[in-house]
């Protein structure tokens, strides 16, 4: 298995642009959370689906930032409009179900907004 | 007060030094996990517990859930042990986790 797969690796864009960004998890895996990393915070969760559905999405920062989840092998992650603030590594995870399973991450999206 | 509290933020380490990353978490949990991150790298999970002990190679895991505390333990240290240690537990009632700042272990020659 590749493991979870992310696109693109690295993401420069400037404030306003709309960025989408996009995660492959395990096939088989029924959770997907998307990540997000900064200095400042540290990781902390945005969204999880559980079998494609959004269950917890009250990390989302604001209404700028949108996940969907159209099969069990596809995700997106969109900011619209973007803002500097929004530059971090976002990662994407999946994991077999609810409970007490592993995790496997994505390589993650370095996004820089100028 | 963080929920996940890690101990120490910074650790430099000789080669072949034995060495404890700690946690500690203010929350009730199913599972705590310990992940590893390399400098611009991605992340790698190296244990998920809930109770008891475990061992990898050189790395052990331990957690007392009375004491809500675990331990991460390298032994034997080696330079490509350095990277950033994460603690993360996984709430009782919810499936996600909650991250501890991290320990960046920097092991030398």
């Amino acid at each position: 298995d590749a493991g979870v797969i992310q696109s693109p690796r690295h993401e420069v864009t400037e404030m306003g642009q709309e960025v989408t960004l996009r995660c492959k998890p395990i096939s088989g895996h029924n959770s997907l959370f998307w990540y997000r990393q900064t200095m400042m915070r540290g990781l902390e969760l945005l969204i999880y689906f559980n079998n494609n559905v959004p269950i917890d999405d009250s990390g989302m920062p604001e209404d700028r930032f949108s996940a969907k989840m159209p099969n069990a092998s596809f995700s997106t992650l969109k900011i619209q409009p973007s803002e500097p603030r929004d530059s971090a590594v976002y990662f994407c995870a999946s994991s077999p179900g609810t409970g007490n399973y592993g995790y496997t991450f994505g390589s993650g999206t370095r996004l820089t907004v100028v | 007060k963080n929920e996940v509290e890690q101990s120490p933020q910074n650790l430099t380490a000789q080669e072949g030094e034995f060495i404890t990353i700690n946690c500690s978490y203010s929350v009730g949990i199913s599972a705590l996990h310990w992940l590893q991150q390399h400098p611009g790298g991605g992340i790698v999970s190296l244990f998920m517990l809930s109770s008891g002990k475990k061992k990898h190679g050189r790395l052990i895991a331990t957690i007392n859930i009375q004491e809500k505390h675990s331990s991460l333990h390298i032994t034997a240290s080696h330079p490509r042990d350095s990277a950033v240690y994460i603690c993360a537990v996984r709430l009782g009632y919810a499936d996600k986790l909650i991250f501890g700042t991290g320990t960046r272990l920097q092991v030398f020659p």
